[in-house]
């Protein structure tokens, strides 16, 4: 079946720093990736979608210079957090659209900033 | 080895009918399981979640789930599908990471 492998699955980083998240897509292409974040307990927001070859769209809300979403080739996205603060500590999921509308999810990355 | 697996890609169901999605789970240890819901261009939305209280998970809109440690299911179900509970539905387990399934397409049938 399809696999979405995101990786780290665990990053702890110093408050200022920037983090890196990646997103592939490892049997099929994903012309449309989507970025997620939970806070606990609460449902998963969508923070942005990510079209392979163009900018991604943002949600309300979300900021596009603090996250940076990158989708260079159609089984690649990835997510840096920059300038990291307590604040963004989160679970940051990504899924990718395999074309026939099925979504198939990463793992999740815990994003701890000290 | 923790995975989860929707049985069923696509669910269709009258008005009025009851809805049940399933979901079958495998973990070595005591899961926390969830249902989400998804509509179209929207984000992921929280339905209920189990952790290891009670059995019978009551969730919003009228959407309830029974975890059966036996039968290694957390089954969804709905007495009353609405036309508005039409949407795409995730059975999700977390044990330090998330494992998804495929997700079930509730289509209802006015």
């Amino acid at each position: 079946g399809a696999v979405v492998s995101q990786h780290p699955s665990r990053v702890i980083c110093k408050s200022g720093t920037s983090v890196k998240i990646e997103c592939r897509s490892l049997d099929f292409q994903a012309t449309t990736m989507f970025w997620y974040r939970q806070f606990p307990k609460q449902s998963l927001m969508l923070m942005a979608t990510s079209n392979e070859g163009s900018k991604a769209t943002y949600e309300q809300g979300v900021e596009k210079d603090k996250f940076l979403i990158n989708h260079a080739s159609l089984t690649l996205s990835t997510l840096t957090v920059t300038s990291a603060h307590p604040e963004d500590s989160s679970f940051y999921i990504c899924s990718a659209n395999r074309g026939d509308e099925k979504l198939f999810f990463g793992s999740g990355t815990q994003l701890s900033v000290l | 080895a923790q995975s989860v697996t929707q049985l069923d890609s696509h669910v269709s169901v009258s008005e009025g009918t009851p809805v049940l999605l399933r979901c079958n789970y495998s973990s070595s240890y005591s899961p926390s399981l969830f249902w989400y819901v998804q509509h179209p261009n929207k984000g992921l939305q929280l339905l209920l979640k189990y952790t290891s209280a009670a059995t019978l998970v009551k969730g919003i809109n009228g959407f309830e789930a029974e975890f059966k440690k036996s039968e290694t299911s957390f089954h969804l179900t709905k007495p009353s599908a609405h036309m508005s509970d039409a949407a795409e539905y995730f059975c999700v387990l977390f044990n330090n990471q998330f494992y998804f399934g495929t997700g079930t397409s509730l289509t209802v049938i006015p």
